[in-house]
């Protein structure tokens, strides 16, 4: 079945800095990368996600990139401010609808 | 407001007892699913429902059942068969599980 190992557990970067956090996945089927925020005692929500037919994706501060014969994506946070600490995971879905996801990556920017 | 809501936020019960977690969206939303999330790991998956009536065992459903008798609604029900209940509940819902997942703000069970 499809795994999804997730790194660093925790990182730590300045404020302004850049943050990039990464994932592979095991089985070449999976089609569907998201990438979810989550704040403490919420749930998470979806910041950025990508198929498979994309290689990169960018959303104002935040981009994914995919690279599927190396079957890893990334999530690359630039500029990163005070409101981007949060944990961040990411999953793949490899269809029976189900998402797998990575055991989560705990950001801290500091001042 | 359109989302998805989970209640109560904080659950306290005695070992043995069944206990249920409400869930409930109204974004119209076909698929509905509750994962369990504990310290340092990510999202397991208990359950899932594709439309109303059907529900299908995640990766983890032993000890937990769910129906789904309303397209609005995705109750759990934590039973006592559950070895180790205590955990952060999460019910969400989407339009199909290769879409954007909308989540409710969980609820914290601890078990007694």
């Amino acid at each position: 079945g499809e795994n999804v190992e997730q790194h660093p557990s925790t990182l730590s970067v300045q404020e302004g800095d850049s943050a990039v956090i990464k994932c592979t996945y095991s089985d070449s089927a999976s089609n569907y990368f998201p990438w979810y925020k989550q704040e403490l005692g919420k749930g998470p929500q979806l910041i950025i996600d990508i198929r498979s037919n994309v290689g990169e994706k960018k959303d104002q501060r935040i981009a994914v990139t995919l690279n599927k014969t190396a079957k890893h994506f990334s999530l690359h946070i630039t500029e990163t401010q005070p409101e981007d600490s949060a944990v961040y995971f990411c999953a793949a879905f490899r269809g029976n609808y189900q998402l797998i996801w990575g055991a989560g990556t705990k950001l801290i920017i500091k001042p | 407001d359109g989302g998805i809501t989970q209640s109560p936020k904080y659950l306290f019960r005695k070992e043995g007892q069944n206990v249920t977690l409400s869930c409930e969206q109204n974004l119209n939303h076909d698929a509905m699913y509750w994962y369990r999330q504990d310290p340092g790991q990510g999202l397991r998956l208990i359950y899932y429902s594709q439309i109303v009536n059907d529900f299908q065992k995640g990766d983890i459903a032993e000890g937990y059942s769910v129906s789904r008798e309303k397209k609005e609604s995705f109750p759990l029900t934590v039973t006592s068969a559950q070895k180790n209940p205590t955990a952060f509940y999460l019910c969400a819902s989407s339009i199909s599980p290769n879409t954007e997942a909308f989540f409710g703000q969980g609820t914290r069970l601890t078990v007694v």
